[in-house]
């Protein structure tokens, strides 16, 4: 049973370009979180998403910033025109229906760098 | 509101020795609580976490922790330590129905050989 796959592992990107990045999670999760962490800090929850719906987006950034979770296909967390501060690690985690609470398992996170 | 309190951001220890990383929460409402070790350019493992029931926790490769609900603390414990256990270590909490983890800013094991 293969855990959260993020990807891609690493991306570069120039100034005002777009980044996008996949989570697709555990098998029968249907829940889905994304963090951000900047440098020398913890994580900060960004979005909760079920498929085709989103829960909680109270800690996404007000422009720029999406995500999606559709029926078929992984997570999408997309960020428009990036700036330097958008430089960081993201996170995915998923869970089971039935412990949302507690249930969460992380991936191995995106690294985007903006230059 | 919630937050969750790392003490320290750095801790050396020698090999062998004891360890205990510290975390304190603030929470009008019951917690969940975890602890996540976080390797280099890795993602966060879970190392144990508090639901209900006993305070005392075990976890994976050694650790263990406490909820002491007086003190709105889950400190961190390896009673020895080994060189593989340099990382960093984050506590976190959910507040009992609500969606999304509160972390604490992390504290940096360092195993001095």
């Amino acid at each position: 049973n293969a855990g959260v796959m993020q990807n891609p592992r690493h991306l570069v990107r120039r100034r005002g370009q777009e980044a996008r990045l996949r989570c697709s999670p555990m098998k029968g999760h249907s829940h889905v979180y994304w963090y951000r962490q900047l440098p020398e800090e913890g994580l900060k929850f960004m979005v909760y998403l079920q498929k085709e719906n989103i829960i909680d987006e109270s800690g996404m950034p007000k422009e720029r910033f999406s995500a999606e979770f559709p029926k078929e296909g992984p997570s999408i967390l997309r960020i428009q025109q990036v700036v330097r501060g958008d430089s960081a690690a993201y996170f995915c985690a998923s869970s089971p229906p039935t412990e949302i609470n507690y249930g969460y398992t992380f991936g191995s996170g995106t690294r985007l760098t903006v230059v | 509101a919630q937050s969750v309190t790392q003490l320290d951001s750095q801790v050396p220890v020698f090999e062998e020795a004891p360890v205990e990383l510290r975390c304190n929460y603030s929470s009008s409402v019951s917690v969940y609580l975890f602890w996540y070790v976080q390797y280099p350019n890795q993602g966060l493992q879970l190392l144990l976490k508090y639901l209900s029931g006993s305070t005392l926790v075990k976890g994976i490769n050694g650790f263990e922790a406490e909820f002491n609900k007086s003190q709105t603390s889950f400190h961190l414990r390896k009673p020895s330590v080994h060189i593989s256990d340099t990382a960093e270590y984050f506590c976190a909490a959910v507040e009992t129905g609500a969606n999304n983890l509160f972390f604490g800013t992390g504290t940096r094991l360092t195993v001095i050989p």
